[in-house]
C-alpha cells in the first residue's frame, strides 16, 4: 500500500479558485468511486469534505467540489477564503477492504 | 451529536504494549463499520484498521499487521486497538473514526480528537 500522491502544496488569493490532485495506480482507485477529501487545520481533527468522489456531506459549502478522472481525483476549493486554509488529504478504498491516503498538501490563501 | 472520545494514549517503552479505547455516542454504534488512523508528528494521515459494524471482519494496514489487534463492544458502544511490541514509528495521533457504513466500503465521517502515543525510552 503506498500512498497516494498529492502535491505538498498550493496557494491561492482569496476570491480564486484552486485545484488539488491526488494520484494512484489502478490499484489503489481500483474502479472504485471511493474517494473521499479532509481538511485539517493545525492541532484539529480531520473533517470530511467530500466522499465518493464528488458528494458534499451536509454544511460543507458548495465551494467544494471533487472529480475523478482515471487514476487522478481532484479537490477544486472556488471562491478561496482565508479560512479554507489548512492541510488537505485525499482517501482511496484500494480494495480488499483497506484503505490508503495521500499525503497531504498543504494550502496557504495569500 | 456524532461524538468519539479517544483514551489510552501516553508515553510506553520500545516492545511494550498499549490498548487504545474510543468512547462512541450520538449514533447507533452496532450499525456502522469503525476505522483507527494515526497521525506521526508533522507526518501525514496513514490509515491503520477498520473493523465492521459487528466486529467480525477486520482489516489492517501492511505496517501493523500482527502488531495491532481491533476490536469493538458494541454492548459498551466501545472501539479499542490493541498495540503490541511497539516501535518508535508507532509514535503518532491515534484517532478512532465512523466508517459511513456498516462494512469496508465507507471512508471515515465523523472523527474523534485524537490521542497521543510516543514510544520512547
Amino acid at each position: 500500500q503506498s500512498a497516494l500522491t498529492q502535491p505538498p502544496s498550493a496557494s491561492g488569493s482569496p476570491g480564486q479558485s484552486v485545484t488539488i490532485s491526488c494520484t494512484g495506480t489502478s490499484s489503489d482507485f481500483g474502479g472504485y468511486n471511493y474517494v473521499s477529501w479532509y481538511q485539517q487545520h493545525p492541532g484539529k481533527a480531520p473533517k470530511l469534505m467530500i466522499f465518493e468522489v464528488s458528494k458534499r456531506p451536509s454544511g460543507v459549502p458548495d465551494r467544494f467540489s471533487g472529480s475523478k478522472s482515471g487514476n487522478t481525483a481532484s479537490l477544486t476549493v472556488s471562491g478561496l477564503q482565508v479560512e479554507d486554509e489548512a492541510d488537505y488529504y485525499c482517501i482511496s478504498y484500494a480494495g480488499s477492504n483497506k484503505w490508503v491516503f495521500g499525503g497531504g498538501t498543504k494550502l496557504t490563501v495569500v | 451529536q456524532v461524538q468519539l472520545v479517544e483514551s489510552g494514549g501516553g508515553v510506553v517503552q520500545p516492545g511494550r504494549s498499549l490498548r487504545l479505547s474510543c468512547a462512541a455516542s450520538g449514533f447507533t454504534f452496532s450499525s456502522y463499520a469503525m476505522h483507527w488512523v494515526r497521525q506521526a508528528p508533522g507526518k501525514g494521515l496513514e490509515w491503520v484498521a477498520i473493523l465492521s459494524y459487528d466486529g467480525g471482519n477486520k482489516y489492517y494496514a501492511d505496517s501493523v499487521k500482527g502488531q495491532f489487534t481491533i476490536s469493538r463492544d458494541n454492548s459498551k458502544k466501545m472501539l479499542y486497538l490493541q498495540m503490541n511490541n511497539l516501535r518508535g514509528e508507532d509514535t503518532a495521533v491515534y484517532y478512532c473514526a465512523r466508517g459511513m457504513y456498516s462494512y469496508g466500503s465507507g471512508s471515515p465521517d465523523y472523527w474523534g480528537q485524537g490521542t497521543l502515543v510516543t514510544v520512547s525510552s
